[in-house]
């Protein structure tokens, strides 16, 4: 079956540390995205994606860093600089914008990960 | 650029009984408008969007919207909820012109007793 994966599902942080979530999709979207969910707040855009190679900040890309090398994968690092991380991590992906279908403004989302501080 | 109110953070409702969540947007272009539905530790499903096109939208377990061009509004309704509707539901706006990126509201948690 065609879906997201977020990895780990539960991750714990110490002060100074990086740490890495993992997002793998196969369902051949161009377009990957990341966002962090408060409670209170909604979702919130750190990055993302439209083309391998290629990646823009989102509204709080502060303390967070990306890559996407490959078309399947795009990890997020939350570096040390992230004072406040603890959240729930939310990946997503989108068709292209160039497929002329209705279907390509829907974004298929993982299952999250929440990430605290120990 | 764009922008998505929930007024009502939460809504509690007996089982069997009608609802409805409000959204209100804000753009100076033509919108797309969605609902996602989130259950505890979870991803967000896509309820229904409002792409063009007749302004009542269906979706999936009963739920529909009307958009309000006049109004800026896009709200949510179902007829007769049940327990399994305990989620919180998100609006989100996004602007019709190239990439731009999906605007969430703050989400409203829909509390169904029986």
């Amino acid at each position: 079956d065609g879906g997201i994966t977020q990895s780990p599902k539960y991750l714990f942080r110490k002060e100074g540390q990086n740490v890495t979530l993992s997002c793998e999709q196969n369902l051949n979207h161009d377009a990957m995205y990341w966002y962090r969910q408060d409670p209170g707040q909604g979702l919130r855009l750190i990055y993302y994606s439209q083309i391998v190679n290629d990646f823009q900040k989102g509204d709080i890309a502060e303390g967070y860093s990306v890559s996407r090398e490959k078309k399947e994968s795009f990890p997020l690092t939350v570096t040390s600089a992230q004072k406040n991380p603890t959240a729930f991590y939310l990946c997503a992906s989108s068709y292209p914008l160039v497929r002329p279908s209705a279907t390509n403004e829907k974004l298929f989302f993982g299952s999250g990960t929440q990430l605290s501080v120990l | 650029a764009q922008s998505v109110t929930q007024l009502d953070s939460q809504v509690p409702v007996f089982e069997e009984a009608p609802v409805e969540l409000r959204c209100n947007y804000s753009s100076s272009v033509s919108v797309y408008l969605f609902w996602y539905v989130q259950y505890p530790n979870q991803g967000l499903q896509l309820l229904l969007k409002y792409l063009s096109g007749s302004t009542l939208v269906k979706g999936i377990n009963g739920f529909e919207a009307e958009f309000n061009k006049s109004q800026t509004s896009f709200h949510l309704r179902k007829p007769s909820v049940h327990i399994s509707d305990t989620a919180e539901y998100f609006c989100a706006v996004k602007e019709n012109t190239g990439f731009q990126k999906l605007v969430f509201g703050t989400g409203t948690r829909l509390l169904v007793s029986p």
